[in-house]
């Protein structure tokens, strides 16, 4: 596609369900960044991918998030038991080869909402 | 931590004017960059500086870079109601296969 797609764009859960996200980068973008944006806040860092690996899984909150990414593209950020802290926009972008001096196409990213 | 942190958190000023917001950060870095965001969603690359770059022109933004001081600035010229929108630096310190976000410049142009 011509940009970073992210759905849904809204999600509503309950508190202990378990919610998927899901990212599709720009075709041909190798690296993949997912991240978290609270109300009024700025963005944290969850995971990188470069390709179907992760590098860098630092920014995970918990074991309740794992991300996955196949073929080196579409990526799946899985929130498990989820909690109403984990309420928050969850951002996805990409670039052509990975950080160091790339700019990130963002996503409009995924509103979630836990009851 | 975050790496970046953006002043004023808050910057309101009349249509025409200029408006100029800070980032500074914390490590050494390989360079930097400004976002835009509007409504909460998605950012919107601006610019990027390389860390051996002092200053940058791009249409009415002009960003600086002081590595000895840790800090950069964004000026955006003749600002516009369209200008209105949260502002972000971010870095890329070396090391880290990553891009540090700052909290933002949540700037508000004035008709």
């Amino acid at each position: 596609g011509a940009g970073v797609s992210q759905s849904p764009s809204n999600k509503v859960t309950e508190k202990g369900k378990d919610v998927e996200l899901r990212c599709d980068p720009i075709s041909g973008h190798t690296a993949l960044y997912w991240y978290r944006q609270s109300l009024g806040q700025g963005l944290e860092f969850l995971i990188y991918f470069q390709g179907n690996s992760a590098p860098d899984k630092s920014g995970l909150p918990s074991d309740r998030f794992s991300a996955e990414r196949t073929g080196g593209s579409v990526s799946t950020l899985t929130i498990q038991r989820t909690q109403q802290e984990d309420s928050a926009v969850y951002l996805c972008a990409s670039s052509l080869m990975g950080p160091g001096n790339e700019k990130l196409f963002f996503g409009s990213g995924t509103q979630l909402s836990v009851l | 931590s975050q790496q970046g942190e953006e002043d004023p958190q808050a910057l309101s000023i009349q249509e025409g004017e200029n408006a100029t917001m800070n980032c500074s950060y914390k490590t050494s870095i390989n360079n930097l960059q400004w976002y835009r965001q509007n409504s909460g969603r998605g950012l919107v690359h601006l610019i990027l500086i390389r860390s051996n770059e002092r200053e940058k022109h791009s249409g009415r933004l002009r960003v600086t870079l002081d590595t000895s001081k840790k800090s950069s600035s964004l000026l955006i010229t003749a600002s516009r109601a369209a200008d209105t929108a949260s502002y972000f630096c971010a870095t890329d310190p070396q090391g880290a296969q990553k891009l540090v976000f700052g909290q933002g410049t949540r700037l508000t142009i004035n008709p």
